[in-house]
């Protein structure tokens, strides 16, 4: 797999339900970064999770991030309709001044 | 709120042809990104800005792409001449003060090659 490969690449829940979104990458990195894209538009940032730190959390938003296993998750507590988005996990390889895009999971919240 | 502004919304231009697509940075950052998204597929790195000089481009960023920072607060993209596969979405976006922090993306223009 691909640099920043999120799956599942689509999920469907209710709303009210906890939403998990995983990600793996490939090489060692400064950071992981997560990005909700509504259809259409632009990419908002979520949290930023650096590669020393194991958990994060950002209101409804809990990160975590293994580096050994260069695999991270989004969980989305208590989740909304208006959650439904893609979800982009994001990696700055070390040493690098970009971010590296997986393909993104497709979340749908249903009333 | 701060934002990246991002114009036009839409651009359809003929094969062959020059396009500049121009972003307004947030004032205050330092660094500055062009990414683009091919309708359904994953959002691609294509350069990085600083200190008025590239600091990173990807293999797409080829000799037909150029970026400038004319007047300290427009940042654009130039694409020299124009094929069906430049057909995207692309993304302006800037980081702060320190590199590798949180970036925030314009909304995008989208480019469509006839």
């Amino acid at each position: 797999s691909q640099q920043g490969e999120e799956d599942p690449q689509a999920l469907s829940i209710q709303e009210g339900e906890n939403a998990t979104m995983n990600c793996s990458y490939k090489t060692s990195i400064n950071n992981l970064q997560w990005y909700r894209q509504n259809s259409g538009r632009g990419l908002v940032h979520l949290i930023l999770i650096r590669s020393n730190e194991r958990e994060k959390h950002s209101g409804r938003l809990r990160v975590t991030l293994d580096t050994s296993k260069k695999s991270s998750s989004l969980l989305i507590t208590a989740s909304r309709a208006a959650d439904t988005a893609s979800y982009f996990c994001a990696t700055v390889p070390s040493g690098a001044q970009k971010l590296v895009f997986g393909q993104g999971t497709r979340l749908t919240i249903n009333p | 709120e701060p934002e990246v502004t991002q114009t036009p919304s839409h651009q359809v231009t003929q094969m062959g042809q020059e396009v500049i697509l121009r972003c307004v940075p947030i004032s205050n950052h330092l660094y500055f990104y062009w990414y683009r998204q091919i309708l359904g597929q994953k959002v691609e790195f294509l350069v990085s800005f600083y200190n008025n000089e590239i600091s990173e481009k990807s293999e797409i960023f080829d000799d037909q792409f150029s970026v400038e920072r004319p007047d300290g607060s427009n940042f654009t993209l130039k694409i020299r001449s124009t094929k069906l596969e430049d057909s995207a979405m692309y993304f302006c976006a800037s980081g702060g003060t320190l590199m590798n922090t949180e970036a925030f993306f314009g909304q995008g223009t989208r480019l469509t090659v006839v």
